[in-house]
């Protein structure tokens, strides 16, 4: 059973189209990560948001933390195909060295 | 600085073999994780180390074990292999293990058949 639910599980855009990509809990979290994933390659890091309400931004990319600190959201302003991959949120736990993965969002976006 | 290296990359393993996958975290960091990762399941923890000791496990049977060196780096080994094993072994490094700075190796795609 996933703590964290991913929306939607895969996305298919054109490039220069906007997306949205959901991760919900029904927990609360001291902090959620965002990483991006490439086929054959380990997660990298994009972001960490800790605060509840807390927006950060990355060049393109907006992530927000929810007042709850249970929900998160990654906003993706005109994608480009480099935007291709699979976005994981995971959540900070307690337990050390633990963190708590979604399912991922496969985003895919063409030309 | 380094990132995190894994070895091998690639493994072909036949059911009931044991296999080691090996970890370097980047200098410095003393806590290493380690994940699955498959597409039915996505990614789960196994555990962590930190200074030589083990201080969290998954939900893992006990053919699922790990070690860490004095020098932070891992090892994860597994007994007995089953088909149901074959996955993406990760692991992420990071200075505490209580931190948010983590940083994942490219990982051991192991394949038992």
């Amino acid at each position: 059973t996933q703590l964290l639910e991913q929306s939607p599980q895969f996305l298919s855009i054109q490039e220069g189209e906007n997306l949205t990509v959901y991760c919900n809990s029904s927990s609360v979290f001291s902090s959620l990560q965002w990483y991006r994933q490439e086929p054959g390659e380990g997660p990298v890091l994009l972001v960490t948001v800790v605060t509840g309400g807390e927006v950060k931004k990355l060049k393109r990319l907006t992530f927000q933390f929810g007042d709850a600190r249970k929900d998160s959201s990654l906003h993706i302003t005109a994608a480009q195909p480099g935007d291709t991959g699979l976005y994981l949120c995971a959540g900070v736990t307690d337990s050390w060295g633990k963190l708590q993965f979604g399912a991922g969002t496969q985003v895919v976006v063409t030309p | 600085k380094a990132g995190v290296t894994q070895t091998p990359r690639y493994l072909i393993k036949t059911r009931g073999q044991q296999v080691t996958l090996s970890c370097s975290p980047i200098s410095g960091h003393r806590s290493v994780s380690w994940y699955q990762q498959t597409p039915g399941q996505g990614l789960q923890f196994l555990f962590e180390y930190f200074s030589e000791t083990q201080r969290n496990k998954g939900n893992f049977p006990g053919r699922f074990s790990g070690r860490q060196f004095s020098n932070s780096r891992s090892e994860m080994n597994v007994s007995t292999l089953e088909l149901g094993d074959s996955a993406l072994y990760l692991c992420a490094s990071s200075l505490t293990g209580t931190d948010y700075g983590y940083t994942f190796g490219s990982g051991t795609r192991l394949t038992v058949v």
